[in-house]
């Protein structure tokens, strides 16, 4: 099972709400990661977590703020966000215990901020 | 400056043909390589990877050749199917670095005409 679960899949907010995302998986990995991604764009990693532990901020606004509650949670909390911040936000996770690594995407929450 | 390089934007192959997917990569220490395919608003779902040890892996209709020397390696997929048209991203690890960062390259749409 390689599966990484995200919710919600679709998400609308003001720039003056304040929302979350949510990620989960359940195959025992101890790397998590945050990306965002644009149309037509790669993958742009922002964050990511090694052992429950904020190991990479990749210069991303404080308007994003990471949480990770357990080794299978992974959240992004959103405040005060700007239309250009419409976009796929991606889950992933990788054992974090080789160096031969796959990260294991999530089907994505797409944000929409009005 | 772009690390990881796919230089056709899009690519259409007849059904049951092949279809040849390219990436090149110009940081040496990259040792680990994975293709990722991608439908529109999906999260991207992991293909088949090859480590900097090994010149071919194969997994069923996909293979991934590796040139150490040229630095590019290819994705084959034969024979070609509808439900393959799809982004496909090439993304590399640099292992020794100590982080888990995976860089993409900017993706190839692949349309597998019927």
């Amino acid at each position: 099972d390689t599966e990484v679960t995200q919710t919600p899949k679709h998400l609308v907010m003001g720039m003056t709400n304040k929302k979350s995302l949510k990620c989960e998986q359940h195959m025992g990995h101890r790397a998590m990661y945050w990306y965002k991604q644009k149309a037509k764009k790669p993958p742009e990693l922002m964050f990511v977590y090694s052992y429950e532990k904020l190991s990479i901020n990749e210069s991303v606004p404080s308007r994003f703020s990471p949480e990770c509650p357990n080794s299978s949670l992974l959240n992004l909390h959103l405040h005060a966000l700007q239309p250009e911040d419409s976009a796929l936000y991606l889950c992933a996770s990788s054992s974090g215990q080789g160096s031969l690594e796959t990260q294991y995407f999530g089907p994505g929450t797409r944000l929409l901020v009005l | 400056d772009q690390q990881v390089k796919q230089n056709s934007p899009s690519l259409s192959v007849q059904e049951g043909r092949i279809s040849i997917l390219n990436c090149d990569y110009t940081n040496s220490m990259f040792d680990y390589f994975l293709w990722y395919k991608k439908y529109p608003a999906e999260g991207p779902t992991f293909l088949i990877s090859i480590s900097s040890i090994k010149d071919k892996n194969e997994d069923g209709r996909f293979t991934v050749f590796l040139n150490k020397s040229a630095k590019h390696l290819s994705l084959h997929i034969v024979p070609s199917q509808p439900g393959d048209s799809a982004v496909y991203f090439c993304a590399a690890r640099d292992s020794g670095a100590g982080s888990y960062q995976l860089t993409f390259g900017k993706g190839t749409k692949l349309s597998v005409i019927p």
